[in-house]
């Protein structure tokens, strides 16, 4: 069955330096990748998707991530990071059924220091 | 872009009362609608797929006649807590597919969620 890992609960980075959140996958097609972000007592916020095409994604608010099928990962990066980055992101992939439906991580809680 | 409008963002209710919380596609249409349930500094909890016009599947472990859903057309849908209970309380949200062609046009778009409390 496919599954997505976050390995970090939470990470720390200070403002200003370059900032990594982890996500590893496991399915056995090709996968549908997503990263959101949450702020407390708010929805979901569609950040970037892997579908198909280049490896390297571009999303919003200056994250991007890359797609690594040997190693099946799916890290989110940003350059440099702002306080207002601090929140909760989640990676997720498409069920390979017929349900549509995402699967979603444990969470990384991100905090930016200044 | 898309946008999902989720009423109420928050809701007290008393022990024993039903609420309903509602989920509308703004701008394009939503034949998949999920919800979902958050327990604090947790993961989503995927609850049910309601598809429009047919019956919802839910997740095995919830409960289909305590949490109603309803998918009656294609830019709304609601889940109502019947006979609400305090281990109730929780976060929910709702998430719409997003209909396309194409890669570049598949996903998601998420509401900005219910704060439920019962007391």
């Amino acid at each position: 069955a496919q599954s997505v890992a976050q390995p970090e609960d939470q990470v720390n980075v200070a403002e200003g330096n370059p900032l990594t959140v982890k996500c590893t996958y496991s399915v056995s097609g090709n996968p549908y990748l997503f990263w959101y972000v949450q702020y407390p007592n708010r929805g979901l916020q569609f950040l970037l998707k892997y579908i198909t095409g280049d490896n390297l994604v571009k999303g919003s608010y200056g994250f991007e991530a890359e797609f690594n099928k040997s190693q099946t990962s799916f890290h989110l990066k940003k350059p440099s990071a702002l306080v207002s980055d601090s929140a909760l992101y989640f990676c997720a992939v498409r069920d390979e059924g017929n349900t549509d439906k995402l699967i979603f991580g444990t969470g990384t809680r991100l905090q930016v220091f200044p | 872009g898309a946008v999902v409008s989720q009423h109420p963002s928050w809701v007290i209710c008393k022990s024993g009362t039903s609420v309903k919380i509602e989920c509308r596609s703004l701008d394009f249409q939503a034949t998949t609608m999920f919800w979902y349930r958050q327990f604090p500094k947790q993961s989503l909890m995927l609850m049910a797929t309601s598809n429009e016009g047919s019956k919802a599947t839910y997740e095995q472990g919830v409960e289909k006649d305590k949490f109603l859903i309803n998918h009656a057309s294609l830019t709304l849908s609601t889940l109502t807590v019947t006979s609400a209970h305090p281990e109730d309380s929780s976060f929910y949200i709702c998430s719409a597919r997003e209909l396309g062609q194409g890669a570049a046009n598949y996903g998601y778009t998420f509401g900005s969620g219910t704060r439920l409390t019962v007391v």
